[in-house]
């Protein structure tokens, strides 16, 4: 089973700040299968980036993914207020077939 | 539009079944894998249970293997889920997601969900 930790687990930033969120898996992955999710209350989660580093339609150019291997980043600049979410990162195969890290919450300082 | 519509959630005593459904529309269903993934309250993201273009592949969580089975009527556009022996760890909002496979493995979209609660 390929475990995903994310890190940190709540991040405190202000607006126009740049947050970097990690995901690290417990063993190496083909970034193809690497994909982030913005969840915000009470809202099901949205695809931002699939395959490591593609963006989804419709997701600005702030938003870029990055990383190989067993590590993996979510890298957010000029934060805006709507950008303050929980992000989720997810692998997919093996077994269990999906899995998806615990999350960080970027919360506003 | 793309739209995924769940229903079928609500209270259930432990050990009682319900049977959620998904209806899709806005694209040809019968071409997607489809998922179900749950969220139970203040916790993250868990997926339950993947069906293929057909029933030939099918596969579940270990947490709800023998208890919960997925299906999909392509004729139509819906998806199912067929969750028997509830207890109150299946407590939970229960997303129905189509999978994409254009340069990755992913979930787009995802439904609005339907709450599940086990109770007593």
């Amino acid at each position: 089973e390929v475990l995903l930790t994310q890190s940190p687990g709540t991040l405190s930033l202000s607006p126009g700040d740049r947050a970097t969120l990690s995901c690290r898996a417990s063993q190496s992955i083909s970034a193809s299968v690497l994909a982030w999710y913005q969840q915000k209350p009470g809202q099901a989660p949205r695809l931002l980036i699939h395959g490591a580093s593609n963006r989804a339609t419709g997701i600005p150019d702030r938003f870029s993914g990055s990383g190989s291997g067993t590590d993996f980043t979510l890298t957010i600049t000029k934060l805006e207020p709507d950008d303050f979410a929980v992000y989720y990162c997810q692998q997919s195969g093996g077994s269990p077939l999906y899995t998806f890290g615990q999350g960080t919450k970027l919360e506003i300082k | 539009e793309v739209q995924l519509v769940e229903s079928g959630g609500g209270l259930v005593q432990p050990g009682g079944s319900l049977r959620l459904s998904c209806a899709a529309s806005g694209f040809t269903f019968r071409l997607y894998e489809m998922s179900w993934v749950r969220q139970a309250p203040g916790k993250g993201l868990e997926w339950v249970a993947y069906i293929g273009t057909t029933t030939a592949h099918i596969y579940y969580a270990d947490s709800v293997k023998g208890r919960f089975t997925i299906s999909r009527d392509n004729a139509k556009n819906s998806l199912h889920l067929q969750m028997n022996s509830l207890s109150a760890e299946d407590t939970a909002i229960y997303y129905c997601a189509r999978e994409d496979t254009t340069l990755g493995n992913y979930f787009d979209p995802w439904g609005q969900g339907t709450l599940v609660t086990v109770s007593p």
